[in-house]
């Protein structure tokens, strides 16, 4: 079974501050990682995207790894912002005969604090 | 250039009624996937939509229908609701322009978000 593990499930940090959001995933075959930000009751907005032959993306203060023999990624954050509170999601997609189905993670929900 | 657009954006049911959720892409996306997103959960993939098909389907019983239509807009419609139905129901729109077709990014809509009572 597919699967997508998020660390941790939640997490406080003070303005300005780095931090690092993990993901782990079992899926099969791989074909590609991205993390996306979901503000409070609103849709994911996506951050970046990996495939296999990648093991780094920036966007911004937004940085992704990826390390496809583990079958890890981790999204660093650096100087965080007030506007950086929101849950991050990590989305793992297999392919399958020519279809591709996204596996989601429960997310890490990132808090923020002047 | 609007993004996805869902509609309702709030509704209210009561078990065993039926819901229609409308949803449009972002212009220039021909695919359209829906997700169920319960509270404090990450979305759980229903199906995906494309050429008025469906073409892949999550864990979800056959209470859960779609359509698209010739527009690329689509309907998910849900039967004899059941109160573990409340949640926030995303649309996410994407294109396709060959292989690899997952790889294409998932625009999402804000979400219709449902209760049963």
């Amino acid at each position: 079974k597919n699967q997508v593990e998020q660390s941790p499930q939640s997490l406080i940090i003070l303005e300005g501050k780095n931090c690092t959001l993990q993901c782990n995933y079992t899926v099969s075959p791989f074909s590609n990682l991205r993390w996306y930000k979901q503000d409070t009751g609103r849709g994911p907005v996506s951050l970046t995207i990996m495939t296999f032959s990648e093991n780094t993306k920036s966007n911004g203060r937004y940085t992704a790894t990826l390390d496809a023999d583990t079958k890890q990624s981790s999204l660093h954050i650096t100087a965080s912002q007030l506007s950086d509170s929101a849950s991050y999601i990590c989305v793992v997609s297999s392919a399958s005969g020519g279809s591709y189905i996204p596996t989601f993670g429960r997310g890490t929900s990132l808090i923020v604090h002047p | 250039d609007a993004g996805v657009t869902q509609s309702p954006t709030h509704l209210i049911k009561t078990r065993g009624q039926q819901v229609t959720l409308r949803c449009s892409p972002k212009s220039g996306h021909d695919t359209v996937s829906w997700y169920q997103q319960a509270l404090g959960q990450g979305p759980q993939f229903i199906f995906q939509y494309y050429e008025e098909e469906e073409r892949q389907r999550g864990n979800f019983p056959d209470r859960f229908s779609g359509h698209q239509f010739p527009n690329y807009s689509s309907e998910l419609n849900v039967n004899a609701l059941l109160l573990g139905d409340s949640a926030l129901y995303l649309c996410a729109s994407s294109v396709v322009r060959g292989p690899p077709r997952g790889a294409n990014v998932l625009t999402f809509g804000a979400g219709s978000r449902l209760t049963v009572l």
